[in-house]
Formats: structure tokens, sequence, C-alpha cells
């Protein structure tokens, strides 16, 4: 079967860093996302991976090891606002009859004061 | 320009009612998708379309029916509503992956759908 492992929950605190990890398992592999989720609210884009490496974006950065089938989402200067579910996501052969997209059940991020 | 819009935002379904869920998107993205989302259990993919006209199945299609009929909308379709059908159901679009260097999904603010 096809699966992304991730933590249920992490807790840290206001001004900290904190890394989430994603494992992944799937037929095929094109690129690694990541997605924000408030309360009540719609899936938002944060950060994609298609090679090797880190990827920055303002507070948030992204990693991908394609052989080992593991990236990590990494925010840092946590603020209150950033309290929300993360999901990693892993398309799968993109433009075939059987492209999919995969998601992982989510982190819930806790941000203590 | 409005993103990807859904509609109804809520519903009330008694067992064995049918319902279409709307989904429209401005961005004249090639690729549509509708997932569902349980507590504890993420995003799970319904149905999904590549163009217009086009359709498939996801990782849990049973109970659903789809169709692209115009290239801005996908219509979700639930023939006869069973309460293992509660859920919240999110449309998203995206361009054509491998054209542009990222993989982003638009996503609708979602309808919340209750069958009794």
């Amino acid at each position: 079967g096809q699966s992304l492992e991730q933590p249920s929950e992490v807790t840290a605190v206001e001004g900290a860093i904190v890394q989430i990890n994603c494992t992944y398992q799937t037929s095929g592999f094109y690129g690694l996302s990541w997605y924000q989720q408030h309360d009540g609210g719609a899936p938002t884009f944060l950060s994609y991976n298609a090679l090797d490496g880190l990827e920055e974006t303002g507070r948030f950065s992204s990693f991908l090891s394609r052989s080992d089938s593991y990236g990590y989402l990494l925010l840092q200067e946590l603020q209150m606002k950033d309290s929300a579910s993360y999901f990693c996501a892993v398309r799968v052969t993109p433009g075939q009859r059987d492209d999919k997209i995969i998601f992982g059940k989510g982190t819930r991020l806790h941000i203590l004061p | 320009n409005a993103g990807v819009t859904q509609t109804p935002k809520f519903r009330v379904l008694k067992t064995g009612q049918s319902m279409t869920l709307l989904c429209a998107q401005d961005m004249n993205h090639e690729y549509m998708y509708w997932y569902r989302q349980d507590p504890g259990m993420g995003l799970r993919l319904i149905h999904y379309s590549v163009g217009e006209g086009t359709t498939a199945k996801g990782e849990v299609p049973d109970g659903y029916n789809v169709s692209r009929l115009k290239k801005q909308n996908f219509l979700l379709g639930l023939e006869s509503a069973a309460p293992s059908q509660t859920s919240v159901y999110f449309c998203a679009s995206s361009s054509l992956p491998g054209l542009a260097y990222t993989d982003t999904q638009y996503f609708g603010p979602g309808t919340r759908l209750t069958v009794l």
C-alpha cells in the first residue's frame, strides 16, 4: 500500500523552532508538498520539494531526501498563529492515468506562550 | 479572482437522499480533485480529473460519482447518502504538474455534510 507517516501531535514554545517529519512509501514519487490547515479552514500550500535539499520560504523551510523517502518541515520563530495542523503530501506518477496525491494524516502543532 | 469556490457550505441529508456538490475554479487549472476529511484521517482523495471530460477514481471512490463537463467545474454526486458519508468535503485545483516547478493545490472552503 501507499502511506505517509507523520507524528500526530507536536508541542513547542512561542519563539522556538520545531521540526515536523514525514516518511513516505509510495509506488511513485514526483514531489513532497506541505500544507497548513487552521481549525475550520481549508488547507493552504506552504512548500514543495522535488529534489533533495532544503527549500526556504521566510520562517518556513522544507527538506527532502529521496534516498531515505523522508522529508521535514521546519518552522522558525514560532508564533501563536502557527498553531494548526500540518500535512505532508506526495504526488504519484503525474500525467498518467493512475496519478494520485496521497496525504499524511496530519500533525497537530500546539504552541505554548 | 475568487479562486476555488464550493456550493453549498453546509448540508444535512437523510439516509438515502441524493445531492450534488459543486466546485468552481477561475484559475484555468487542468487538474481538479475531491477530498473528504474525517477527524484523525487527514485528507483522502475521492475522485479527480486531469482535464475537461475526464475523471478517475481516487482512494475512496465508492458511493460517489463525479463529472467534469466544463473545465472550470467539477461536480461530486452522492446518489444515496449514508451516515458514513458524514464528513467535510474539499475541492481543490492545480495546474499541470511538470509545467511549473511547483505542485500547488488550491483548496475551496469546504462543504460540511451531515447524513442522518
